[in-house]
C-alpha cells in the first residue's frame, strides 16, 4: 500500500458526460501528480499540483482540469468525455520535487 | 527522439534465475533521476528502485538492482533469483531536472512484460 488513494476505483460512463476523479495523496506530501495510462499512448503525465498550485501541464486535454485542495486532496474533472478517454488513470505523491513518486491505485474509467 | 526506450516488450526467465530489464535514456540534461515501476496484472504501479545522475554506485534494492551506465546512458534493472511473483510489467522512467519552481514529472518508457516461468 503506497498510502496514495483514489476514488472510484471503476468508473463507466457515456461520452458526452463529466466525471470527477479524486486522490487523497501521502500524508505530508505536498506534491500531487496525474498521469493516463492508455493502450496507444502508454503512460503519460498529464498535470502537477504542489501545495495548492498548479506547476506544470502535461499532455492533458482542455476538456479536462485539475485543482488541489487545501487539505492537499486533489481532483480531475474530465467533461465532454469521448471514447478515447477510456484509460487508467493514476495519482502520484511526492513529498518533494526530488523524492520519488508513489501511485495510487488508479481509476479505470470506461467511457462507452 | 524517444526519451526512454525499453525495447523488449516482453521476456521470459525461469524461476530462481536472475533476468535483466533493458532501459536506454536520452537526456542533455546533466541532473536527473531514474526509476524502475513494477505493474502487476492489478494495476497498480509500484515502486522499485531510483538512481539519481550523480550518485556513484548502482542502486540496490533487495532483489533488484540498477546496473547505471551513465556512458551508454543505460539504466537496466536487474532482478535476481526470479519468483513467479515477479511477472508483471516493468516500467523504467526518468525525471529531468527544470529550473527552480517548476514540475518534475516522470516520462516512461512502452514497459517490458516479464514473466517468470515455474
Amino acid at each position: 500500500d503506497s498510502g496514495v488513494t483514489q476514488t472510484p476505483k471503476h468508473l463507466i460512463t457515456a461520452t458526452g458526460q463529466r466525471v470527477t476523479l479524486r486522490c487523497s495523496p501521502r500524508s505530508g506530501d505536498l506534491s500531487v501528480y496525474w498521469y493516463q495510462q492508455s493502450l496507444d499512448q502508454g503512460l503519460q503525465f498529464l498535470i502537477h499540483y504542489y501545495n495548492g498550485e498548479e506547476r506544470a501541464k502535461g499532455n492533458i486535454l482542455e476538456r479536462f482540469s485539475a485543482q488541489q485542495f487545501p487539505d492537499l486532496h486533489s481532483e480531475l474533472n474530465l467533461s465532454s468525455l469521448e471514447l478515447g478517454d477510456s484509460a487508467l488513470y493514476f495519482c502520484a505523491s511526492s513529498a518533494s520535487r526530488n523524492n520519488e513518486q508513489f501511485f495510487g491505485p488508479g481509476t479505470r474509467l470506461t467511457v462507452l | 527522439a524517444q526519451k526512454i526506450t525499453q525495447t523488449q516488450p516482453g521476456m521470459f526467465v525461469q524461476e530462481k534465475e536472475a533476468v535483466t530489464l533493458d532501459c536506454t535514456y536520452d537526456t542533455s540534461d546533466p541532473s536527473y533521476g531514474l526509476f524502475w515501476y513494477k505493474q502487476p496484472s492489478s494495476g497498480e504501479m509500484i515502486f522499485l528502485i531510483y538512481q539519481g545522475s550523480y550518485d556513484q554506485q548502482n542502486a540496490t534494492e533487495g532483489r533488484y538492482s540498477l546496473n547505471f551506465q551513465k556512458a551508454r546512458k543505460s539504466a537496466n534493472l536487474v532482478i535476481s533469483a526470479s519468483q513467479l511473483g515477479d511477472s508483471a510489467m516493468y516500467f523504467c522512467a526518468m525525471r529531468e531536472s527544470v529550473p527552480s519552481g517548476s514540475a518534475r514529472q516522470l516520462t516512461f518508457g512502452s514497459g517490458t512484460q516479464l514473466t517468470v516461468l515455474p
